[in-house]
């Protein structure tokens, strides 16, 4: 089935730091999603990603959709202790559902 | 505003006693998907509905079972809980599934089971 890998599982940065994380999936994706879950929180959409070789920003967030559309990234650019969570990407293969990649646990330390 | 409610938000059963969790959306979507959650991972989707349609995952144990018996209302059954089956469920709504759209998701029910 597909699998969809996503590294580092935890990430430790301090404040001010930059943090990415990678998402790849086994099979292409039609598309692929990015959550983001607060401790104690559920999963909040963040965008999505459709087109090959897409880049999308959202203030100190860049998101990109690899060429082949089987690899994504979030990168938060000089991260603040409001980015503590766990970073999920959902790649949709077929039609109707996603996978969810394991996460990433970012902390940053003030 | 609330979109999608989950309730409750906490439930306690005991081993073996049915128990039904609900998920309720504001949000007209013809998609709702029930997602297991264990502490530290991913979300693992149980099952989902388009409209009336129900679609099972394939490894979704045959102790979990789902009724949606209107556009707004979905319900996660699970008959003889396990302590295995102790976890954070999320529902989650979104407008179309031929392509999968955003995904809504409520706040969970946390199930304990003693």
């Amino acid at each position: 089935g597909q699998q969809v890998m996503q590294i580092p599982q935890y990430q430790h940065v301090q404040e001010g730091e930059d943090f990415t994380t990678y998402c790849n999936s086994s099979t292409t994706l039609s598309n692929i999603q990015w959550y983001k879950q607060r401790p104690g929180g559920h999963p909040v959409f963040l965008i999505q990603l459709v087109k090959s070789g897409e880049v999308k920003k959202q203030k100190r967030l860049t998101f990109q959709f690899g060429e082949a559309k089987k690899n994504s990234s979030l990168h938060i650019t000089a991260t603040q202790t409001t980015d503590v969570g766990t970073y999920f990407c959902a790649g949709d293969t077929n039609a109707g559902k996603s996978t969810f990649g394991d996460g990433t646990t970012l902390t940053v330390k003030p | 505003d609330a979109m999608v409610i989950q309730n409750p938000r906490y439930q306690v059963t005991q081993f073996g006693k049915p128990v039904t969790l609900s998920c309720s959306q504001t949000l007209n979507h013809n998609v709702m998907y029930w997602y297991q959650q264990k502490s530290s991972q991913a979300p693992k989707l149980l099952f989902h509905y388009y409209d009336k349609d129900f679609n099972n995952e394939a490894d979704t144990p045959d102790n979990f079972q789902s009724r949606r018996p209107n556009t707004s209302f979905c319900f996660l059954d699970i008959r003889s809980p396990g302590l295995g089956d102790a976890a954070m469920y999320l529902c989650a709504t979104s407008r179309d599934s031929t392509e999968v759209d955003e995904q809504y998701f409520g706040p969970g029910t946390r199930l304990t089971v003693t």
